[in-house]
């Protein structure tokens, strides 16, 4: 059973330019959570996505956002890059979410 | 609200000694409570959870945490320590209701150090 597939693996963006980030989550499973880990903040909470719908968010600013397609895959996209949001995202898949999430590697967003 | 407190950001033991990791948690609803390990360079991957059924937790790789409710503590340990187990540690928390408790609230981590 494939885990939870994100990519890229790694980029560098520059400030000011935008940035999409996409998640492929195990089969069957319908939610879809982005976390970002940084070493200041630790792991918060972006938001999460069911059926195509955004059921939770986080309290992040605006440039933030995401989707979730028909197949659960979901993408979040990061506008108007600051050097701040230099983190690693990561993506959690769950049947329903709550009782469990099975987390991707993660994609290393540098930005210079 | 939620809330996760883990206590000792950096613990270090030595190879074949009692690993003892710290999480007190706060929660306004019936939690539901994880272990994650997360090696360098890598995500998270799960190590444990408790929702609601056996209090006492059994893991991958030996480990094992028990629900304690009087003392809002689920604390993490195997008996003797690996090489291999040294990574960080987060204790997460989620509600069992729907809405904003379906989020896991993490730790700050504690980073586990083996010594030889």
């Amino acid at each position: 059973k494939a885990g939870v597939t994100q990519t890229p693996r790694y980029l560098i963006k520059t400030r000011g330019q935008q940035v999409t980030l996409s998640c492929s989550p195990i089969s069957g499973h319908r939610s879809v959570s982005w976390y970002q880990q940084t070493p200041g903040q630790g792991l918060q909470f972006l938001f999460e996505y069911f059926s195509e719908t955004q059921r939770n968010k986080g309290n992040f600013p605006g440039r933030f956002s995401g989707r979730q397609f028909s197949n659960s895959r979901s993408e979040m996209n990061v506008s108007t890059l600051e050097l701040g949001d230099s983190a690693l995202y990561l993506c959690a898949s769950s049947l329903e979410g709550g009782r469990g999430y099975t987390f991707g590697s993660g994609t290393r967003l540098t930005v210079v | 609200a939620q809330s996760v407190t883990q206590l000792g950001s950096h613990v270090s033991v030595s190879e074949g000694a009692l690993v003892l990791l710290r999480c007190n948690y706060s929660s306004s609803v019936p939690p539901y409570l994880f272990w994650y390990v997360q090696y360098p360079n890598q995500g998270l991957q799960l190590l444990l959870k408790y929702t609601s059924a056996a209090t006492l937790v059994k893991g991958i790789n030996g480990f094992e945490a028990e629900f304690k409710k009087s003392e809002t503590s689920f604390h993490l340990t195997k008996p003797s320590a690996h090489m291999s187990d040294a990574a960080e540690y987060f204790c997460a928390v989620s509600g069992i209701s729907s809405g904003s408790a379906r989020q896991l609230t993490f730790g700050s981590g504690t980073q586990l150090t083996v010594l030889p």
